[in-house]
């Protein structure tokens, strides 16, 4: 597709429970992000990769939060032993990289709530 | 503090009225991205600036690097900009490059 996507849209699960949340990218995106947003609150920051590495993971709240980028397009992330404090939406963008004037696009998030 | 602090946080505003929303950050940037959040959506980018001014429409970014500090300028507001307005900067350094720091957004809600 063109932009970039995000499944699923809406994800309800029970505490303590293992999810994973997926981020297809723009093609030819070698950057890609993770983003939290909590109710009322601005994006914050959870991990970046380059290409197939991530390159910053310094936004993962604890080691419950997990993601990969195995090929370099799609990336997951996964959440295991979900709490109530997990939901939120989770935001993915993807930009080029190495060019100054590059770009976020972002997808449409996935709504995550644990009950 | 925050790094990234955008003033109001809530905006209520008649349509037809010249809008004004504020940024301020106190960290070195490649760019700021002004982005546009509708409820239950993703986020739209509006504009991003590494310096001066663009104009979109009847959208209007600023930015002065010296003072740290961006206005996003809505003129004729329409109730259909009701969103949530969010100021975002990039970083610049080593392994965090590209990596966005958010404001908490301004709620804009424009009535008839």
């Amino acid at each position: 597709g063109a932009g970039v996507s995000q499944t699923p849209s809406n994800k309800v699960t029970e505490k303590g429970k293992y999810v994973e949340l997926r981020c297809d990218p723009i093609s030819g995106h070698t950057a890609l992000y993770w983003y939290r947003q909590s109710l009322g609150q601005g994006p914050e920051f959870l991990i970046y990769f380059q290409g197939t590495g991530a390159a910053d993971d310094s936004g993962l709240p604890n080691d419950r939060f997990f993601a990969v980028r195995p090929e370099g397009s799609v990336s997951t992330l996964k959440i295991q032993r979900t709490e109530r404090g997990d939901s939120a939406v989770y935001l993915c963008a993807s930009s080029l990289y190495g060019h100054r004037d590059t770009e976020a696009f972002f997808g449409q998030g996935t709504r995550l709530t644990v009950v | 503090k925050n790094e990234v602090e955008q003033s109001p946080q809530n905006l209520t505003a008649q349509e037809g009225e010249f809008i004004t929303i504020n940024c301020s950050y106190s960290v070195g940037i490649s760019a700021l991205h002004w982005l546009q959040q509708h409820p239950g959506g993703g986020i739209v980018s509006l504009f991003m600036l590494s310096s001066g001014k663009k104009k979109h429409g009847r959208l209007i970014a600023t930015i002065n690097i010296q003072e740290k500090h961006s206005s996003l300028h809505i003129t004729a507001s329409h109730p259909r900009d009701s969103a949530v307005y969010i100021c975002a900067v990039r970083s610049h350094r080593g392994t965090s490059y590209g990596k966005l720091t958010f404001g908490q957004g301004t709620i804009l809600t424009v009535h008839p």
